[in-house]
């Protein structure tokens, strides 16, 4: 089976410039996560999916970050225009609903590195 | 101060040593506990959830104390492949996972 797609793997942009990551969760994966993770730290949530709503945007600074699923599968996440602090690991997961509400287990895809000059 | 908190180490330790890991979380309302492994320059993956009776899989073993808000992680017998960030999670149902900073550990030859 396979996992969760993202690309690119890396991107390597100018300060003010726009860029884009695209996910492709497991198939079959309701909720969709983002998350932004610097060095050092561990993954921070910027927004959650379920299906194609947006249930959980609250740490998504809106003003130049935005987000998509709108067939409910895979996701865009832009941001526009790029700052020098956005330079991080921007991962993409997904999970299913289990019986036991809260043991959802996450799939984590490869992430993509952004490094803004 | 961050809803969970680990010591980030790192952690040398020979082959072959047991070595534990705590962090302590802030929100009294978390209902799941996990421990997630994350080697260098790839993403997390799931390790193992946290049961409120502890629980063992292998050489990992994990405890949660609900009264003092703080997980545990054991590792015996040490391998070099241990070698990696142990990031601990903790889950409020209906939220997204929120996760600690992590703990590196180096298992050394």
């Amino acid at each position: 089976e396979a996992g969760v797609v993202q690309s690119p793997r890396y991107k390597i942009i100018e300060k003010k410039q726009p860029v884009a990551f695209w996910c492709n969760p497991i198939s079959g994966h309701n909720t969709l996560y983002w998350y932004l993770q610097n060095l050092g730290q561990g993954p921070e949530l910027l927004i959650r999916y379920e299906n194609e709503e947006a249930v959980d945007d609250s740490q998504l600074p809106k003003d130049r970050f935005s987000a998509e699923r709108l067939k409910g599968v895979d996701s865009t996440l832009k941001i526009q225009p790029a700052e020098l602090g956005d330079s991080a690991v921007y991962l993409c997961a997904s999970s299913s609903p289990e019986k036991l509400a809260g043991q959802e287990t996450q799939y984590f895809g490869p992430g993509t590195r952004l490094l803004v000059l | 101060r961050k809803e969970v908190e680990q010591d980030p180490g790192p952690f040398n330790v020979p082959e072959g040593a047991t070595v534990a890991f705590n962090c302590t979380y802030s929100n009294s309302a978390s209902q799941s506990f996990f421990w997630y492994r994350q080697d260098c320059r790839k993403e997390p993956k799931l390790l193992m959830s946290v049961y409120s009776s502890g629980n063992e899989d292998g050489r990992f073993t994990a405890q949660l104390n609900r009264a003092s808000q703080y997980i545990s992680l054991l590792i015996r017998d040490s391998k070099l492949s241990d070698s990696a960030t142990y990031l601990c999670v903790v889950n409020v149902h209906g939220r997204a996972l929120t996760f600690g900073s992590g703990t590196r550990l180096q298992v050394q030859p």
